[in-house]
């Protein structure tokens, strides 16, 4: 079976800064991807960032960026320039290629308050 | 194109009353999937269908819950009797093909009074 453990349950960080969440997971899969989710108080799940286990490049967008630790099954985000539209609970999730669909397995979450 | 719809968004329901959740997937997507998510916890997976099939219900607790989605129209997914254990934000992803990224609808809240 896959889990998902996010280790922080609440992060805190100033307007401007960068903060990183933790994750890992553990999967004795070999072909996999893992997602950064992003739930605002309106609760839609917004993708944040995608990574595919086969490429060892980290996974960039704008802001956002991942480090992606294969041995050590260990999936960081890492947000720079932290923005008040940031503030919302994160979760990590994970997924694999199977061919009787590819259900995602999230982790607790992580809820992040950015402040002024 | 619309994103996933789900509907209703708040769902209020009294103690052995049924609960129906309607999920409408974005246009050429016919793979469903379906997640809970209690209060202050993560999304867990239900169940994921394609059109007319049940493929994994493995998540979907054996009594009172069903899904379908059929030729036409939305997936339901159908709680029977619901308890307060059940008060929970259901939400609906769909997505092209198997091994796609999932687009997610904006969940209902479901209370049991």
């Amino acid at each position: 079976a896959q889990t998902v453990t996010q280790s922080q349950p609440e992060m805190s960080v100033q307007e401007a800064e960068t903060v990183t969440l933790s994750c890992t997971y553990d999967t004795s899969e070999s072909n996999y991807y893992l997602f950064w989710y992003k739930q605002p108080p309106s609760r839609q799940m917004i993708l944040v960032i995608r990574q595919e286990a086969y490429k060892q490049q980290n996974a960039t967008e704008n802001r956002f960026s991942v480090n992606f630790q294969k041995a050590a099954k260990s999936f960081s985000l890492k947000i720079s320039d932290s923005q008040l539209g940031d503030t919302a609970m994160y979760f990590c999730a994970f997924t694999w290629n199977n061919n009787a669909g590819n259900m995602l397995t999230f982790g607790g979450g992580t809820r992040l308050m950015v402040k002024p | 194109n619309a994103g996933v719809m789900q509907n209703p968004r708040h769902l209020v329901r009294r103690r052995g009353q049924e609960a129906r959740l309607r999920c409408s997937p974005m246009k050429g997507h016919s793979h469903v999937y379906w997640y809970r998510q209690l209060p202050e916890e993560g999304l867990k997976f239900m169940v994921y269908l394609q059109k007319e099939n049940i493929i994994d219900e493995s998540g979907m607790p054996k009594e009172r819950f069903s899904a379908e989605f059929p030729k036409e129209g939305p997936s339901i997914l159908r709680i029977q009797q619901v308890v307060r254990g059940d008060s929970a934000a259901y939400f609906c992803a769909s997505s092209p093909r198997v091994g796609d990224e999932q687009y997610f609808g904006p969940g209902t809240r479901l209370t049991v009074t």
